[in-house]
């Protein structure tokens, strides 16, 4: 069975101090892992897929990276407009769902 | 672009009262359609997909019913709702399989 678990629960970062979130998985043949921000009380907004080890893509203060069994999500020099849940999913390459992790609740204090 | 509607962003309902949740996509032509369900504490969980008019999979055994009745257009519906009902209902649509899924803004809905 597919298992995605994050961490840490919830960080609460100042402004600027830069920091990673952790995505660790096990899924049996992985098609893509994404990255999505949540706000409170609206649906997740987009933020990145990577489909191989080695993969990395950035926007803004955030970077993802993929290896054999975890991504990570780094912040740098975060601001406020920061703060957010944010999920990461795997997807099966032979299914449609979605598959994700509880979240990492992050707040970023001026 | 693409824009993808739900309504009604929040629903009271109370035990045993039936329940329809529409979800529109604009901007993009046989979309696979997907809902999903936020409960407090957990993952988000698929309930149902389609890639096509009136072809639905459910993932998870339930109390829900899916339809598609037009190919932009996906409804989630209950004759009964249960308690367990309770949650935040999403809808996301994708060009194709294993393509990045764009989720809608949800409806929360209250079961009491």
């Amino acid at each position: 069975e597919d298992q995605v678990t994050q961490s840490p629960e919830a960080l609460r970062l100042q402004e600027g101090e830069s920091s990673s979130l952790n995505c660790s998985y096990t899924v049996s043949g992985l098609r893509g892992l994404f990255w999505y921000r949540q706000d409170p009380g609206k649906g997740p907004e987009f933020l990145f897929t990577l489909y191989s080890a080695g993969e990395e893509k950035e926007k803004e203060r955030l970077k993802a990276t993929l290896t054999k069994k975890e991504s990570f999500l780094h912040i740098t020099a975060p601001k406020p407009e920061d703060s957010a849940t944010y999920l990461c999913a795997v997807q099966r390459a032979s299914g449609y769902a979605l598959n994700f992790g509880k979240g990492t609740s992050l707040l970023v204090t001026p | 672009s693409q824009t993808i509607h739900q309504w009604p962003a929040t629903l009271v309902q109370p035990v045993g009262s039936p329940l329809s949740l529409e979800c529109t996509v604009e901007g993009t032509s046989n979309p696979n359609l997907y809902w999903y369900r936020q409960a407090a504490g957990r993952g988000l969980q698929l309930l149902f997909y389609s890639v096509g008019i009136g072809q639905i999979s459910s993932e998870v055994p339930q109390n829900l019913s899916a339809s598609r009745p037009q190919d932009r257009q996906f409804i989630l519906s209950s004759k009964k709702l249960l308690l367990s009902d309770s949650g935040f209902y999403l809808c996301a649509w994708s060009v194709g399989s294993g393509e990045t899924q764009y989720f809608g803004p949800g409806t929360r809905l209250l079961v009491l």
